[in-house]
């Protein structure tokens, strides 16, 4: 079946030390995106690309960082830079660039600190 | 800059009550209007949409939802909750012709009492 997946579905961090999240997805969607998911606060845009070797920063991309080197890959790299990492990490893709389709998301990584 | 609000944070009922979720957004142009469900431990699916047309939208499960322009509105209704609908509720925006960038609102948690 075609979809989204992210992996693992749990990952600690220790103080200082980068972490990568990953995303896959075998729809052939051009456009994917990340998002932090906090209680209370809905999802927040971390990064989105439109098409491969392409991404742009969301509205809370500070600590983060991200490549797309395959249209179907869209990792995304915790840095020690983010200081409040703690939340639920949802990865989408859709078809359409231009916000007329809607996203698909995965299941979702939730990253604790050690 | 563009936002959803969702008036209810948390809400509870009853099975067979009737539902209804306010949503408001921000922004000037011509949006495009989704509701997305998150049922416990299950990853975040489209449960309607709004791209043009009837205002009146009905998706998946029984849920329906109205458009008013003139309110900045996208209010999700059911007629009749059921125990099975408990799951947390967001509504999101995207700029027509945009980027396809979702802005979501803090997302509603319903709680349905059998």
């Amino acid at each position: 079946d075609g979809g989204i997946t992210q992996s693992p579905k749990y990952l600690f961090r220790k103080e200082g030390q980068n972490v990568t999240l990953s995303c896959e997805q075998n729809l052939n969607h051009d456009a994917m995106y990340w998002y932090r998911q906090d209680p209370g606060q809905g999802l927040r845009l971390i990064y989105y690309s439109q098409i491969v070797n392409d991404f742009q920063k969301g509205d809370i991309a500070e600590g983060y960082s991200v490549s797309r080197e395959k249209k179907e890959s869209f990792p995304l790299t915790v840095t020690s830079a983010q200081k409040n990492p703690t939340a639920f990490y949802l990865c989408a893709s859709s078809i359409d660039r231009e916000g007329n389709q809607p996203q698909h998301f995965g299941d979702g990584t939730r990253l604790s600190i050690l | 800059a563009q936002s959803v609000s969702q008036h209810n944070h948390h809400v509870i009922l009853s099975e067979a009550a009737s539902l209804e979720l306010g949503c408001n957004y921000s922004y000037g142009g011509t949006v495009n209007l989704f509701w997305y469900v998150q049922y416990p431990g299950q990853h975040l699916q489209l449960l309607l949409k709004y791209f043009s047309g009837d205002p009146l939208v009905k998706g998946i499960k029984g849920f329906e939802a109205e458009f008013i322009k003139s309110k900045f509105s996208f209010n999700l209704r059911k007629p009749s909750v059921q125990w099975s609908d408990t799951a947390e509720y967001f509504c999101a925006v995207t700029a027509s012709g945009g980027y396809n960038k979702l802005i979501f609102g803090a997302g509603t948690r319903l709680a349905v009492h059998p």
